[in-house]
């Protein structure tokens, strides 16, 4: 079975500083896709990047980047420059190979920014 | 560009009422997922649907039913409602896997639903 492990509940971080959310995944399925979702406190679930399982460069969204290291089976987000409307909860993700495949979410990080 | 849209946005009903969500995917995406977050929990998946048929089942109650139309909106019926359905629940989409070669989902911004 599937399972993504966020280990920060919380983290603070100053404005304009870059940022790393920790996610690790277990899977023994090899072909696989990963995510990260930001939900702001109004709710909404926003997509923020992808990085396939077969994928040679980590994956980069403006200031997004995931920092995919498939041996160690960790994908973390790294937001570089932050900005006050980077809190948010922050979720990673993962889903299995399949069309119509359910995503597995961790626990998310809920990540504050200080001015 | 468009989005998931979602009706309604909130809801308040009493136990043992039933309520219908409905959701629209991005045009030409023909895949929806249901998922349920109750308070200050991760998302858990409920059913999806592919080309109208259902395609996976999580952890859906069985006092709970949807299905997909012709149009590909989808709609969740939630029967003999409880305290504990009170949660966010979000519908997602995602283009045909053999078209795009991936599966991202792209969240609605969901439906709160109380339940008194």
């Amino acid at each position: 079975a599937q399972k993504i492990t966020q280990t920060q509940p919380g983290m603070f971080v100053q404005e304009k500083e870059a940022v790393t959310l920790d996610c690790t995944y277990d899977t023994s399925d090899q072909s696989y896709g990963l995510f990260w979702y930001k939900q702001p406190s109004s709710g909404e679930m926003i997509f923020l990047i992808y990085q396939g399982s077969y994928d040679e460069q980590n994956a980069t969204e403006g200031r997004y980047s995931l920092n995919f290291q498939k041996a160690r089976k960790s994908a973390n987000l790294v937001i570089s420059a932050s900005q006050l409307g980077d809190s948010a909860m922050y979720f990673c993700a993962m889903i299995p190979p399949g069309s119509a495949s359910k995503i597995i979410f961790g626990s998310g990080t809920r990540l504050s920014i200080r001015p | 560009a468009a989005g998931v849209i979602q009706s309604p946005r909130h809801l308040i009903k009493e136990k043992r009422e039933t309520a219908t969500l409905k959701c629209y995917p991005i045009p030409r995406h023909d895949t929806v997922y249901w998922y349920q977050q109750g308070p200050g929990q991760d998302p858990q998946f409920l059913i999806s649907f592919y080309e109208k048929m259902q395609s996976d089942k999580g952890s859906i109650p069985d006092r709970f039913s949807a299905q997909q139309f012709s149009d590909y909106h989808s709609e969740l019926n939630m029967s003999s409602l409880e305290l504990g359905d009170s949660a966010l629940y979000f519908c997602a989409s995602s283009p045909s896997a053999q078209r795009e070669g991936r599966d991202t989902q792209y969240f609605g911004p969901g439906t709160r639903l109380t339940v008194l």
